[in-house]
């Protein structure tokens, strides 16, 4: 059981915009950041989001994160059939000292 | 440009060790974290631990805690996990990634190795 919950999948047609969702579990205070990661089929993961909204250079601002509370989502808007894979959110966890990843979305592009 | 590159896949026996090493070039190796990160079959992905090349220092999942270890070669700009005692459950791809830490401030993990297939099995 996951200390961040994912929806297991998502879908969308191509142009949709399609959003995922990362609830953070009742222990935590909502005082963290959160981080999401694409991983595509046969390749490493990459980053998409950092610090909650924050796009690395070269990430399409097709893609957005944003954050309340505990909860956090990424939005995927223009939506390409490259996009199909699975999305993870991310926090660093004070308690634990370590990193902790949801649970992981399917995306699949219809 | 900034690169991570594995070590190849291996075959294990139940109860053996594997050392995976994550060679880096472009950049300066020992001012950037290091994470292993991993992917069992059929499951998501999961954290691992973390070393700091400058000193050494590491932090490990306490799933992890006893059974992993992570080192690093300054010398040639390598990181290595090694994972002992294992298990069928340990079948999975591992993987390094470069943690941008710029004064306390976490960016992410913005550059990975190609990742490492680890087989257990009798």
């Amino acid at each position: 059981q996951s200390l961040l919950t994912q929806p297991p999948s998502a879908s969308g047609t191509p142009g949709q915009r399609v959003t995922i969702s990362c609830s953070g579990s009742t222990s935590y205070t909502g005082n963290f950041y959160v981080y999401w990661y694409q991983h595509l089929p046969g390749t490493a993961p990459k980053l998409l989001i950092y610090r909650n909204n924050q796009r690395p250079s070269g990430v399409p601002d097709r893609f957005s994160g944003s954050k309340s509370g505990t909860s956090a989502s990424l939005a995927i808007s223009g939506l390409r059939s490259e996009d199909e894979g699975d999305y993870y959110c991310v926090i660093w966890d004070d308690t634990l000292s370590g990193l902790v990843f949801g649970g992981g979305t399917k995306l699949t592009v219809l | 440009q900034v690169q991570l590159v594995q070590s190849g896949a291996e075959v294990r026996k139940p109860g053996a060790s594997v050392k995976v090493s994550c060679k880096t070039s472009g950049y300066r190796f020992t001012s950037y974290d290091i994470n292993w990160v991993r992917q069992a079959t059929g499951q998501g992905l999961e954290w691992m631990g973390w070393m700091n090349p400058n000193s050494g220092n590491t932090g490990y999942a306490q799933k992890f805690q006893g059974r992993v270890t992570m080192t690093r070669n300054t010398s040639i700009s390598t990181a290595y996990l090694e994972v002992s005692s294992l298990r069928s459950e340990d079948t999975a791809v591992y993987y390094c990634a470069r943690v941008i830490m710029v004064r306390g401030v976490d960016y992410g993990m913005d550059v990975w190795g190609q990742g490492t297939t680890v087989t257990v099995s009798s």
